[in-house]
């Protein structure tokens, strides 16, 4: 099974709708992250959460919001989707102690279009 | 701040021919660095990293990158293309702070197209 999954994969909305993509792993890390891909500019980071109770915005985060459910799952909200939001979206974690501190395993993405 | 350059949006090379795949990257402090991997409809992998230590790493798939301080430079090598490595390369760099390990920053990534 894969330790990071992402759901749903694809989704198709119109804009104005909300719509929320989850996050869960199973590697037991503190440390979980939210990034969008779009061709030519590469992953940006919308928010990240070093634990449960600390979230932190990215350098994206205008239009989104995030929610820290437990220390394996973390969402990713988007209030009122616009078309400029189609974009492939990332989790990913990491654990900040022992020899892999500084690597991040990501998901398979959820490819998002927003009519 | 910190910022990573990725030079080529797209490298072709011939199979068995060398792969050279660019990064620049600016820091005001010791950078880690690190090339993620992307293969088609997947999530990005870890190649190799640099934190501190030999200038010269070795990842998987026979991939190498080495830190160059005096260029700002990490670029990613292997000697030898396979179509399998098509695909498209990212590089990343990060820092420690107080906090730990701060959070990545990506380039723009370059998709390696092999040609038969």
């Amino acid at each position: 099974d894969a330790d990071v999954t992402q759901t749903p994969r694809n989704r198709i909305t119109k804009t104005g709708k909300r719509i929320m993509l989850e996050c869960s792993q199973t590697k037991g890390h503190d440390r979980m992250y939210w990034y969008r891909q779009d061709p030519g500019l590469g992953l940006r980071l919308i928010y990240y959460s070093f634990d449960v109770k600390d979230i932190n915005k990215g350098e994206i985060s205008d239009g989104y919001s995030v929610s820290r459910q437990a220390q394996a799952k973390f969402s990713l909200s988007l209030e009122s989707a616009i078309p400029n939001q189609t974009a492939l979206y990332f989790c990913a974690t990491s654990d900040p102690s022992g020899r892999l501190a500084d690597t991040q395993y990501f998901g398979p993405g959820t490819r998002l279009t927003v009519l | 701040a910190q910022s990573v350059t990725q030079l080529g949006s797209h490298v072709s090379v011939s199979e068995g021919a060398l792969v050279l795949l660019r990064c620049n990257y600016s820091s005001s402090v010791p950078p880690y660095l690190f090339w993620y991997v992307q293969y088609p409809n997947q999530g990005l992998q870890l190649l190799l990293k640099y934190t501190t230590g030999a200038t010269l790493v070795k990842g998987i798939n026979g991939f190498e990158a080495e830190f160059k301080k005096s260029e700002t430079s990490f670029h990613l090598t292997k000697p030898s293309a396979h179509m399998s490595d098509a695909a498209e390369y990212f590089c990343a760099v990060s820092f420690i702070s107080n906090f730990g390990n701060e959070k990545l920053t990506f380039g723009t990534g370059t998709r390696l197209t092999i040609i038969p």
